[in-house]
């Protein structure tokens, strides 16, 4: 299988504090990991490509401040919201690349922020 | 500019009939790959299906199929047999090749509700 989990899956918090977000391939590695986000009733936007040992790719428009990304381990992944805003509130999702196989992503089940 | 078009927000099917959900991509790539993934209302995206663009043979993925028509860009799924558990959000994706290599990133498209109906 190709498992990847996410943590937490739902969380609230108050405007202005950070929220951490890890993502995990659970039964092989990931070199390459990837965040999305995506809001309601809307398609999956990448925001980042996370590749282990090396600093994240971020989209245009992606704030590398704002959205820290840490790839330490060929298994894991974090995202970290920093300074979460209202605006920030979303769901994010991960997905992970198997090695070597280049093509298919499989995805987290999604962590659903909300700042109040 | 790669590009992905689904021009379905919604779609009905009886049970046990058969449904096609409509994809269509564009891309300067010789080299790509098309995916569709199923988003039931928890959130999670499964993955269903793959297309390589070299594939010679349509993709089979038990009541999954996928109807690649590469002159035309499109890449359809077809779901054979429709259960009630296959009401969920469907999007088409593809794999973006950079220059110099494929670069992975998955560009989707804005994704068909599907209700199954009883």
């Amino acid at each position: 299988g190709a498992v990847v989990s996410q943590h937490p899956s739902r969380v609230i918090c108050k405007s202005g504090t950070s929220v951490k977000i890890e993502c995990r391939s659970l039964d092989f590695q990931a070199t390459t990991m990837f965040w999305y986000r995506q809001f309601p009733k809307q398609s999956l936007m990448l925001m980042a490509t996370s590749n282990e040992g090396s600093k994240a790719t971020y989209e245009q428009g992606v704030e590398k401040d704002k959205f820290l990304i840490n790839h330490a381990s060929l298994t894991l992944s974090t995202l970290t919201v920093t300074s979460a805003h209202p605006e920030d509130s979303s769901f994010y999702i991960c997905s992970a690349r198997r090695d070597p196989e280049a093509d298919t992503q499989y995805f987290g089940p999604g962590t659903r922020l909300t700042v109040l | 500019a790669q590009k992905i078009t689904q021009t379905q927000p919604g779609m009905f099917v009886q049970e046990k009939e058969a449904v096609t959900l409509d994809c269509t991509y564009d891309t300067s790539d010789p080299s790509y790959g098309l995916f569709w993934y199923k988003q039931p209302s928890s959130g999670e995206m499964i993955f269903l299906i793959y297309q390589g663009s070299y594939d010679q043979q349509n993709a089979t993925e038990g009541r999954y199929s996928l109807n690649f028509q590469k002159a035309r860009k499109s890449a359809n799924l077809v779901i054979s047999a429709s259960q009630l558990g296959d009401s969920a959000m469907y999007f088409c994706a593809m794999r973006e090749s950079g220059y110099g290599g494929a670069t992975n990133k998955l560009i989707f498209g804005t994704g068909t509700l599907l209700a199954v109906q009883p």
